[in-house]
């Protein structure tokens, strides 16, 4: 399986400042035809996860300018900018190339 | 707007059988993914609106995950279930390839004596 690692596992942020979440793959996410299937969920105290970033860096509708997914090859990124309190939550990278897809051990966000 | 929703037991006894059906109203495809509390998740099985279907391979021999397109759900079964398989399961389903676009509220299962 491919192994997600992601860093740090906790991440206590000031409000208004910018939180970074690496994310780095044991294998290429990749794919044969040109698209690299690296996702990012966000996964709020007691809901569901919901996606935030597809295909590394395609923002789903209705999530906030403030957050920003890159990178390539085996290593990714997920920034916020001005962090609010309502980013609060667990963060997890996902490859959807590989079977079985992988998720990280995710990222709690909490506010300092 | 697409909505999931899971449906099924809350509790079950050890070696049982847990069938999870998930009821959507869009989409073809359908899977599951675990999450045992306080930690992270986990992909059980999927199946794709070719009816091509994927197992996790650690747990490839105690599921079977089906759908019912004319109905629009999906059911995943799990046999011999163990006190490590309580979780929060939740139904996804993916419009796209190598995604989850949406994620259903989750079916809390506790395995218990």
């Amino acid at each position: 399986d491919v192994v997600m690692t992601q860093s740090p596992l906790s991440l206590p942020v000031t409000l208004g400042q910018s939180a970074s979440i690496s994310c780095r793959s044991s294998q290429s996410p990749a794919y044969s035809d040109g698209n690299t299937y690296l996702n990012w969920f966000q996964q709020r105290p007691g809901q569901s996860p919901r996606r935030l970033i597809y295909k590394v860096s395609n923002r789903d509708s209705g999530v906030p300018d403030r957050f920003s997914g890159s990178g390539s090859g085996t290593d990714f990124t997920l920034k916020i900018s001005r962090v609010e309190a309502e980013d609060v939550g667990v963060y997890y990278c996902m490859q959807g190339t590989h079977w079985p897809y992988t998720f990280g051990q995710g990222t709690k966000l909490e506010i300092k | 707007q697409i909505t999931l929703k899971e449906s099924g037991p809350t509790l079950v006894k050890p070696a049982q059988t847990l069938t999870l059906p998930c009821t959507f109203t869009g989409g073809a495809g359908v899977g599951w993914i675990r999450q045992p509390p306080g930690k992270a998740l986990e992909w059980l099985a999927l199946i794709y609106w070719d009816d091509d279907r994927r197992y996790s391979p650690s747990l490839r021999n105690r599921l079977t995950i089906t759908k019912d397109t004319s109905k629009n759900q999906g059911v995943l079964t799990m046999t011999n279930m163990d006190f490590a398989d309580t979780a929060t399961y939740y139904c996804v389903q993916p419009l796209t390839p190598g995604t989850l676009d949406l994620w259903g509220q989750g079916a809390m299962v506790i395995v218990s004596s």
